[in-house]
């Protein structure tokens, strides 16, 4: 059973919209991660949160915009997506952001019209 | 720069059979990590092994084992005895020695295993 739990599982949205994908982990980790995944390629990296400080942001445009309310929490605010955003987003935890595991939630599917 | 590269695309082999899945990376850091990771379709990505760059000992889980040789760069995967529930994305990844947050992924290989 997965410790990372993300929600929801699947969001369609229009490009006037604004909505927020939420990421929870309950292993004590210090660390938290946002990726997006096309299909058929790797993940690829957009933020990491290190003790609750943004520590990368991988020129992510700013129609994406994470937050880290506590250690535990993550979300991402979407706003003004383009269609070419539709993607698996994963968010993924570890204990402390350098050389350690990091354990990926289910994911969302995002879809945007 | 560190770069994984794994070759085979697409493996599909009958139920019982074994499979190799091939990984090779490039980096010039002393200290690094290695990953390996399942996707299944429902998208989650399953972590199986983290192997560190000063213990060469293969690994083996069950069905799983992983061969890791400094010497060629490599860090394969084998299924013994696949089952059509190994059928899935496999990613292998490293990370740099106390370096933030980055796992650099392979481009995966689709194994699907039929009945």
């Amino acid at each position: 059973d997965t410790e990372v739990t993300q929600t929801p599982k699947h969001l369609v949205m229009g490009m006037t919209n604004k909505k927020s994908l939420k990421c929870e982990q309950h292993m004590g980790h210090r660390a938290m991660y946002w990726y997006k995944q096309k299909a058929k390629k790797p993940p690829e990296l957009m933020f990491v949160y290190s003790y609750e400080k943004l520590s990368i942001n991988e020129s992510v445009p700013s129609r994406f915009s994470p937050e880290c309310p506590n250690s535990s929490l993550l979300n991402l605010h979407l706003h003004a997506l383009q269609p070419e955003d539709s993607a698996l987003y994963l968010c993924a935890s570890s204990q402390d952001g350098t050389d350690d595991t990091q354990y990926f939630g289910p994911g969302t599917r995002l879809t945007v019209l | 720069a560190q770069k994984v590269t794994q070759a085979q695309t697409e493996i599909s082999v009958v139920e019982k059979e074994d499979v190799t899945l091939d990984c090779v990376y490039e980096t010039r850091d002393t200290t690094y990590y290695l990953f390996w990771y399942k996707q299944p379709p429902s998208g989650e990505l399953v972590f199986l092994i983290r192997r560190n760059s000063f213990d060469e000992q293969n690994e083996i889980s069950g069905r799983y084992s992983w061969n890791f040789q400094k010497s060629t760069s490599s860090f394969n995967f084998t299924i013994t005895a696949s089952q059509v529930v190994d059928s899935a994305v496999y990613f292998c990844a490293l990370t740099r020695g106390s370096t933030l947050g980055r796992l650099y992924f392979g481009r995966g290989t689709q194994l699907t295993v039929w009945p």
